[in-house]
């Protein structure tokens, strides 16, 4: 599975929009984009994903660029229960497993 | 909407000795998933079942097994307990392989 790069941290404030950026350069044809997050120590919640296209569900939008190296996860108006370490993770659709790589932990403020 | 159920949701052990962990997937799901994340880590994948039998395997330690049952759910059997194994086991269940997977809320293994 293609290994995927995100900033260690960012701070965001309540109310405002949350793009998170995710770098996967070495993503193949057949690999999705899943976002997922942890809010302390609780079970990974999924959020989001897709392969080409952009998506939009009632948590975040997904963007993915048109060669599929990079995608913004966007949060639109962040909570402080948003407060988490968010995964971006790269996945072949015929197996499954997730290779967690080190996240983004989201911080946001009043 | 029902949930993956993990038991028992904190267990302590002593080295060397054993411990299973238990997986109750979402009902209907097929594929169950393990993890493992120690103190400050991410999750890390173990081991992966799909209609029963095993579909993949991580940097799961050979004193570690797994099973998935006729009624879909699974256990980790854990052997000879380092201190290492102290951490918090994720299971997750998908419908399939590769569909978006929901994860439990997670066992806590404190090895002393």
């Amino acid at each position: 599975d293609a290994k995927t790069t995100q900033p260690p941290s960012m701070d965001c404030a309540e109310g405002r929009a949350a793009n998170l950026p995710c770098n996967h350069s070495t993503i193949s044809g057949n690999e999705y984009v899943y976002w997922y997050r942890q809010i302390h120590s609780q079970g990974p919640q999924y959020i989001i994903h897709g392969l080409k296209n952009n998506e939009t569900n009632e948590m975040a939008s997904l963007i993915i660029t048109e060669d599929r190296k990079s995608s913004t996860l966007i949060l639109p108006h962040a909570t402080l229960r948003d407060t988490a370490v968010y995964y971006c993770i790269v996945v072949t659709d015929s197996w499954g497993k997730f290779q967690f790589g080190a996240g983004t932990q989201v911080v946001v403020t009043p | 909407a029902a949930g993956v159920i993990q038991s028992p949701r904190h267990l302590i052990k002593e080295k060397r000795e054993t411990a299973t962990l238990k997986c109750y997937p979402i009902p209907r799901h097929d594929t169950v998933y393990w993890y493992q994340q120690g103190p400050g880590q991410d999750p890390q994948f173990l081991i992966s079942f799909y209609e029963k039998m095993q579909s993949d395997k991580g940097s799961i330690p050979d004193r570690f097994s797994a099973q998935q049952f006729s009624d879909y759910h699974s256990e980790l059997n854990m052997s000879s307990l380092e201190l290492g194994d102290s951490a918090l086991y994720f299971c997750a269940s998908s419908f399939a392989r590769g569909n978006e997977q929901f994860f439990g809320p997670g066992t806590r293994l404190t090895v002393l």
